[in-house]
């Protein structure tokens, strides 16, 4: 059974930091990865979505990476502003076609301080 | 703005009662699944329509059902609430070439 954990559970950084998000998924045999955005209440953003043939993909700030034979993924953000606050969820899609449910991770609660 | 609507956008129901919440799909898009996320939580797959058949289903009892219709919009229904049914309820549209499912802002159901 897929099983997808990210960490940390929250994060508090000041304005200007670099920072890694990071998400692991127990079997490797996935379709693709996507990272989300959620802020509090409301529905989800999609930011970056990489095939499970890809190495990574890059998105203004945000650059996400993929290593399936060791199943994570990490999400780069650079230079964070306090509009980067939310909480982002990372989410795999086991198969091609027209079956595209989602697993999700518990996600990481970012906070970005001015 | 991705173009995927969800109605209502917010509801009060009292346990044992029926609810109805809808979905716009997002243009060209034929495919359409439903989530539910309680707070705190990931979410979690309910069901998935594509061309108006259900074509997955996640671990959800039969009191949670579905339609989607030929212009590809879709309803979520819940029969006989329970107290654990207050949640986000999402919907996300998908489809053509991209694998990118857009996501609705959601419908929060709080059961009483």
């Amino acid at each position: 059974k897929q099983e997808v954990t990210q960490i940390p559970a929250a994060l508090s950084v000041p304005e200007g930091e670099n920072l890694v998000l990071n998400c692991s998924f127990t079997d490797s045999a996935i379709y693709n990865l996507q990272w989300f955005r959620q802020d509090p209440g409301k529905g989800l953003t999609s930011l970056l979505l990489i095939q499970s043939s890809q190495r990574e993909q890059t998105s203004g700030r945000l650059n996400a990476s993929l290593d399936k034979s060791s199943g994570r993924s990490t999400l780069y953000i650079a230079a964070s502003q306090p509009g980067d606050s939310a909480t982002y969820l990372c989410a795999v899609q086991l198969v091609a076609g027209n079956n595209r449910k989602l697993i999700w991770g518990l996600g990481t609660s970012l906070a970005v301080n001015p | 703005e991705t173009g995927v609507t969800q109605s209502p956008t917010h509801l009060i129901k009292t346990r044992g009662q029926q609810v109805t919440l809808r979905c716009s799909s997002q243009s060209g898009h034929n495919t359409v699944s439903w989530y539910q996320q309680a707070l705190g939580q990931g979410p979690q797959f309910i069901f998935q329509y594509y061309r108006e058949e259900e074509n997955g289903r996640g671990n959800f009892p039969p009191r949670f059902s579905g339609l989607q219709f030929p212009n590809y919009s879709s309803e979520l229904n819940v029969n006989a609430l329970e107290l654990d049914d207050s949640a986000l309820y999402l919907c996300a549209s998908s489809g053509g070439r991209t694998d990118t499912q857009y996501f609705g802002p959601g419908t929060r159901l709080t059961v009483l």
